[in-house]
């Protein structure tokens, strides 16, 4: 069955540092997505992408974060000076057009110190 | 506001027993209502969905009910298993390919 695959699985880092957080959405999907979940509280939605660019983003997604798509298969959640609050799941999640199911990875888990 | 917490309602069920999971939703434009999986570690599975001119629908041993009046979502899982035991987050979006907006989260506990 095909999968959305993030890396890394866990990643800490210093206060003030840049983090990347990857993700392979499936194949043939158009829809991509990054959510977070901070620790034992729901999933929230940070920035949604489509066709090459951002389609809708929350509060949560300031200046300090930004995605792209570098080589059209790749997708990447870049925060530029990570703060204590940024600790929590990301999770990437995809979607086919016009389909309901959203494909969420496994996770990366970042911890900043 | 929104309430923040480490503890989520937990539904403790017997093997075999059927679960009754409950979400309250708000926004009364959202064209689907969804339910999601989430075992430990592991990212958010889609269930279910239900678009928002039905009131139930049924998938595999998993029905899903909608109560437009009072706002109300509920998922039914028939003969719970041991393997069913995770969070369940109700969700909700706009129209598919829109974004995902989760509701708090039921832990659900199978004991043998």
């Amino acid at each position: 069955e095909p999968e959305v695959t993030q890396t890394p699985s866990h990643q800490v880092t210093q206060m003030g540092q840049e983090v990347i957080l990857r993700c392979v959405p499936i194949s043939n999907h158009l829809y991509f997505y990054w959510y977070r979940q901070i620790l034992g509280q729901k999933v929230e939605f940070l920035v949604s992408f489509y066709n090459n660019e951002i389609s809708e983003k929350s509060e949560i997604f300031d200046d300090q974060f930004s995605v792209e798509r570098p080589d059209g298969s790749n997708f990447t959640l870049k925060i530029r000076s990570t703060k204590l609050e940024d600790s929590a799941m990301y999770f990437c999640a995809t979607q086919i057009q016009g389909n309901t199911e959203a494909f969420f990875g496994q996770g990366t888990r970042l911890t900043v110190v | 506001g929104e309430s923040v917490g480490l503890h989520l309602p937990t539904l403790s069920v017997q093997e075999g027993d059927n679960s009754i999971i409950n979400c309250a939703y708000s926004n009364s434009a959202s064209d689907y209502f969804i339910w999601y999986k989430q075992e430990s570690g592991k990212g958010p599975q889609f269930i279910i969905d239900i678009r928002s001119n039905m009131d139930k629908r049924q998938g595999q041993r998993v029905t899903v009910l909608l109560n437009k009046t009072v706002k109300h979502l509920s998922l039914q899982i028939a003969a719970t298993q041991p393997g069913d035991s995770a969070v369940y987050f109700c969700a909700e979006n706009k129209a598919a390919g829109n974004k995902l907006t989760f509701g708090g989260g039921t832990r659900v506990l199978v004991k043998p």
